[in-house]
Order: C-alpha cells, then structure tokens, then sequence
C-alpha cells in the first residue's frame, strides 16, 4: 500500500529551464510534506517542507505547491542547474504526533549543461 | 556540527550469516530512526527510538532484526540471519523531537550486500 507516489522514475532538463517534480498521497491525514535530496552513496538531505495549512513555501530557486484537493503536491526549481541532478524523494507526515516520514519512491533528476 | 555517522558503509556477507550496523545521532538529537531503503525504492522506517526507548517498531521483522540503543545516544541494528532481500541500504537518521515538524537528519548510510 503506497501511501506517497511519485510516478516519474526519472526527469531529464536543461540547464536553466524549470524543473518540476510530482508527487501524489492517498491519506488525507497526512498534514505535512517534505521533499529530500540525494546524491549517489549519500544520505539524503532535506530540502524544504510545507504545512497544509499553506499551498505553497518558497526558498530560493526552490518552491513547493500544494493542492490538498487532489492530494498533489510539486516541487518546482527554477532554475535548474547541473549541481541539482539528484534523486528527489516526497514525503508526508503527522506534524502533531511521533508517527514519522513516509517516503515516495524517488525522481532522478538530470540537469543538463 | 558533526552529522549522523554510521560505520561500516560497506558490507558482503553471505545469506544466513549475521550483520551489525552502528549509529551515532547528531549531539543533543534525542530521536534517532533507522530506515531500509532498497534499490528503486523510498526509505522505509524499520525503528525509531526517543532517547533509549521504542517509539515505533511495527515495521521491524523482529524474527532477525533487533535494534537497541541501550544509553540513550549510538544505536546497533542487528541482523541475523540474514537474507537475500535484506540487501539494501540501513539508513541511520536523528531528531532533535519527534513529529514531522522536526527536520531529520540522515546519515551515508550502511550498504549490504547478501550473496
């Protein structure tokens, strides 16, 4: 039972334009997202969050979109440079309890020069 | 600020045979997790600890893993015996609390290999 989804494997972009990542959950208790980064035979890194009391949290070239009613959220990064080619992860959690992260499958991000 | 650190990051062994994976958490981090991601799939928690006690460990096949953190700061998971699909990598990661307001801190990570 996948709870978080992310259902491109994989996004190839050019340098410069905008890349935009997906994600799609099925419990609509889950009240709060992040999105982590990893590089190959790294842990991954966290990259920013949102509430779902927000639609959208910028940080930098860095913003994440929520959209509680189709239980969508994206992450957009604009704009692509090389050093972001990485596997993004989404993933959702309980901001009142000790239930922690569950995480989608990943998106590798490639960033072409 | 020194990270989470795991030791050994790599690791061969041969099915049935037993693993032990250590953590030490970021200084001061009472909440300490470990995760199994497996190759094209997102990290899975296996345990998670609130200083030296259980919080969560529903997803831990307690017939062969078995984690402690008995002082309340590094931690072990124990594998024995292991099994083929056990390959994968043992993340280690720490908290400063608990809940998902509070970032989480991964460590490189354990990889195994069985054969």
């Amino acid at each position: 039972d996948q709870q978080v989804k992310q259902n491109s494997p994989s996004l190839s972009v050019q340098e410069g334009r905008i890349s935009i990542l997906n994600c799609d959950y099925t419990n609509s208790m889950f009240d709060y997202f992040l999105w982590y980064k990893k590089y190959p035979a790294e842990g991954p890194t966290f990259l920013i969050s949102i509430s779902s009391i927000k639609d959208k949290n910028e940080d930098g070239r860095f913003t994440v979109f929520l959209n509680k009613s189709a239980k969508h959220l994206s992450l957009h990064i604009v704009p692509s440079q090389p050093g972001d080619s990485a596997v993004y992860f989404c993933a959702a959690g309980f901001s009142g309890s000790a239930r922690q992260l569950t995480f989608g499958s990943g998106t590798q991000l490639t960033v072409l020069p | 600020e020194a990270g989470v650190a795991q030791s050994p990051r790599y690791k061969i062994i041969e099915k049935r045979q037993s693993v032990a994976f250590w953590c030490n958490p970021i200084s001061g981090h009472a909440t300490l997790y470990w995760y199994q991601q497996i190759l094209g799939q997102g990290p899975k928690l296996l345990i998670q600890f609130q200083n030296n006690g259980v919080v969560d460990d529903s997803q831990l096949p307690k017939d062969r893993f078995s984690a402690e953190r008995l002082k309340g700061v590094d931690s072990t998971l124990k594998i024995q015996p292991a099994k083929l699909e056990d390959s994968a990598v043992y993340l280690c990661a720490s908290s400063a609390g608990t809940g998902a307001g509070n970032t989480i801190y991964f460590g490189e990570g354990s990889w195994l290999t069985v054969v």
